[in-house]
């Protein structure tokens, strides 16, 4: 049974860079047929996809959030990370990392982590 | 981008009710549609994935149609567990864009 879990800092100034990193439990980190995501949801509203990353290297990101979004993976510690840069509060959102299958399941999330809550403010 | 447009944005329906939710994309995704349920404070969960292909571990109740731009899902007796809200989500093309979202609620 495959888990993910984020961490990061909660709460970050206008103006900083986020950083997240998601722990992947489980022997599908090394998997070739998954894409490692990122994906937010400010309060009250929906679903915003930012980004992923292949065990490649090769990573896609939302053209909203191209210039500010680096997504990185370390296959050693089975982690994936999310970096942010120039936040506002805009940015405020529960941050979920996730996998999709890039093969099977036409390319669908089926794995999630709890989310994690970022608030942005000074 | 693709847009992907789903219909009602939300819905009132009692328990036992046939509920169908829309959602419509910009230009043809094949059957590259996906539906999620998601409940407050919860990580959203498969439900539905290739348009029409049910994901292990969820009830025969929900299922998918569509092809190309237009796609339902469609609950065939509403539970007390299905009040939720659902999101599709294609996965066509690159950046994978969510539908807004359909909140259904109890009547």
């Amino acid at each position: 049974h495959v888990q993910l879990q984020e961490s990061g800092p909660g709460l970050v100034k206008p103006s900083q860079t986020l950083s997240l990193t998601c722990t992947v439990s489980g022997d599908s980190f090394s998997s070739v047929d998954y894409y490692w995501s990122w994906i937010r949801q400010p309060p009250g509203k929906g679903l915003e996809w930012i980004g992923n990353i292949h065990n490649s290297g090769s990573t896609y990101y939302n053209p909203s959030l191209k210039s500010r979004v680096t997504i990185s993976l370390d296959t050693s510690k089975v982690q994936f990370s999310l970096r942010l840069s120039s936040l506002t509060a805009a940015d405020t959102a529960m941050y979920y990392c996730a996998g999709a299958a890039m093969s099977r399941l036409f390319g669908a999330i089926d794995m999630w982590g709890q989310g994690t809550m970022l608030t942005v403010s000074s | 981008d693709i847009q992907m447009t789903q219909s009602p944005s939300s819905l009132s329906a009692s328990v036992g009710d046939r509920v169908t939710i829309s959602c419509r994309a910009t230009q043809t995704i094949s059957f590259y549609l996906n539906w999620y349920q998601q409940k407050p404070g919860k990580a959203p969960n498969l439900l539905i994935y290739g348009a029409s292909s049910l994901q292990s571990g969820v009830p025969s109740r929900f299922s998918g149609s569509g092809s190309g731009t237009d796609f339902t899902l469609t609950i065939s007796s509403l539970q007390p567990a299905d009040f939720a809200t659902y999101y599709c989500q294609q996965t066509y093309s690159w950046p994978r864009t969510f539908g807004q979202g359909t909140k259904v609620e109890i009547k």
